[in-house]
């Protein structure tokens, strides 16, 4: 079974700080993927990696940055959070097939006080 | 999302069978999916469907699909307490996947 970890459940950080989520798939997966959840919008989507080292901005990338450096790993990074920022993660990967189904881990619910 | 759009609620009684109905905009999607997702977890496939099919059908799960109208549709078929979760339509678009804001399901008895 494919399996997607999220080091964190839960996370309660201040306005200012610096706040990183990680993720690891087991799955050796091309494809890796952050998405914010909130009521009444969905998913959207934060960045994409393809591969290492490299990303691509989704729909709301504004505040957000990653990285890549091993295959495995995928980080979203909050230079500065702020209390918009409190939301949902989660996480995603896939190996890139055509049927392009996402695995997705358990989340992390981030509070910015 | 914006190009995907489901109803938020669905009530329905335990035993019944249940409906979600979802539209999507982009007539180019080659593939179309449900997830589920239940209280304080990620989210799961459920089901997904190929564009040139018009139903596909797992166990309790029936699919939908029709292509004209760019609507689809979930059927749960003697619906369970166990399947009271949010269940997100999703559109492939390229390497994207685009979600609709989910529908919460809730089963009473």
């Amino acid at each position: 079974d494919v399996k997607v970890t999220q080091s964190s459940r839960y996370l309660v950080k201040r306005t200012g700080e610096k706040v990183f989520l990680e993720c690891v798939q087991d799955m050796d997966h091309e494809n890796m993927f952050w998405y914010r959840q909130d009521p009444g919008l969905g998913l959207r989507l934060i960045y994409f990696s393809y591969d290492v080292k490299m990303k691509e901005k989704g729909d709301i990338p504004e505040g957000y940055s990653v990285s890549r450096e091993k295959k495995e790993r995928f980080s979203l990074i909050l230079e500065s959070a702020s209390t918009n920022q409190t939301s949902m993660y989660l996480c995603a990967s896939n190996l890139g097939t055509e049927q392009n189904i996402q695995y997705f881990g358990a989340g992390t619910r981030l509070s910015v006080l | 999302g914006e190009d995907v759009e489901q109803s938020l609620f669905l009530s329905v009684r335990e035993g019944d069978s249940s409906v979600i109905n979802c539209t999507y905009t982009d007539s180019s999607s080659t593939y179309l999916y449900w997830y589920k997702q239940e209280p304080g977890a990620g989210l799961q496939l459920l089901t997904y469907i190929f564009s040139n099919m018009d139903m596909k059908q797992d166990q309790r799960l029936t699919v939908l699909l029709n292509k004209k109208d760019k609507h689809l549709s979930l059927r749960i078929a003697d619906t369970q307490t166990g399947d009271s979760a949010i269940y997100f339509c999703a559109e492939r678009n390229d390497y994207k996947l685009s979600f609709g804001a989910g529908t919460t399901v809730t089963v009473r008895a």
